[in-house]
């Protein structure tokens, strides 16, 4: 069955580097996703990637995806205050199956 | 471009009332899903639809339903409310031939 396992609490300081952790265990996984939600918010798409590439940086994102050992990671480059919130991974099969979410992890970032 | 509208964003209904939300998707996008987000179950699917029909349908018993219009506009309803019905739930709407997802700002169903 589908499974998309986080740790749910995270905190760092302002300026570190945050790590965001995420297994799955579906190996036909095709597409990985990771979303952001402020209190009272939707969800925010940050980022994606496809299930044949290793990395993906887009600005202060990292993300990190060993299909071997079903890991995907997200890394916050100097983290903010503004970047406390709830970080969701999501994975899907095709374009045409719905996101299975993982619980998410709640970033709190220490001034 | 405007995102994904829901409404209302706030509703508060009794228990074996009913209830609808609506969902407006990005202009162009005609895929649209639901989802609902609990604490303690935390974010799970309820059904898609794309051009007027049901492509994918979750695990929710049958009074949870759905549609979408030719416009791509989408409703949900909800029968026979339960208190276990209490939560946010969210709209999200997908390009052609893409595979993201955009989600509205929900809306939060309380049930008393």
């Amino acid at each position: 069955g589908e499974d998309v396992e986080q740790s749910l609490f995270l905190s760092v300081r302002e300026g570190d580097s945050s790590v965001i952790n995420c297994t799955y265990t579906d190996s036909s996984s095709t597409y990985l996703y990771w979303y952001k939600q402020e209190p009272g918010a939707g969800l925010q798409l940050l980022t994606y990637i496809f299930s044949n590439m290793d990395m993906k940086q887009d600005q202060r994102l990292t993300v990190l995806l060993n299909k071997k050992d079903k890991h995907l990671s997200l890394r916050i480059a100097d983290t903010q205050t503004g970047d406390s919130a709830i970080y969701f991974c999501a994975e899907i099969h095709s374009g045409n199956t719905p996101l299975v979410f993982g619980k998410g992890t709640r970033l709190s970032v220490i001034a | 471009k405007a995102g994904v509208t829901q409404t209302p964003r706030y509703l508060i209904k009794t228990r074996g009332q009913q209830v609808t939300l609506s969902c407006s998707p990005i202009s162009g996008h005609r895929s649209v899903s639901w989802y609902q987000q609990t604490p303690g179950q935390g974010l799970q699917f309820l059904f898609e639809y794309f051009s007027e029909t049901q492509r994918n349908k979750g695990n929710f018993p049958g009074r949870f339903s759905g549609r979408q219009f030719s416009n791509s506009r989408s409703e949900m309803n909800v029968s026979t409310l339960e208190l276990g019905d209490s939560a946010l739930y969210l709209c999200a709407s997908s390009p052609p031939r893409g595979t993201e997802a955009f989600f509205g700002q929900g809306t939060r169903l309380t049930v008393v």
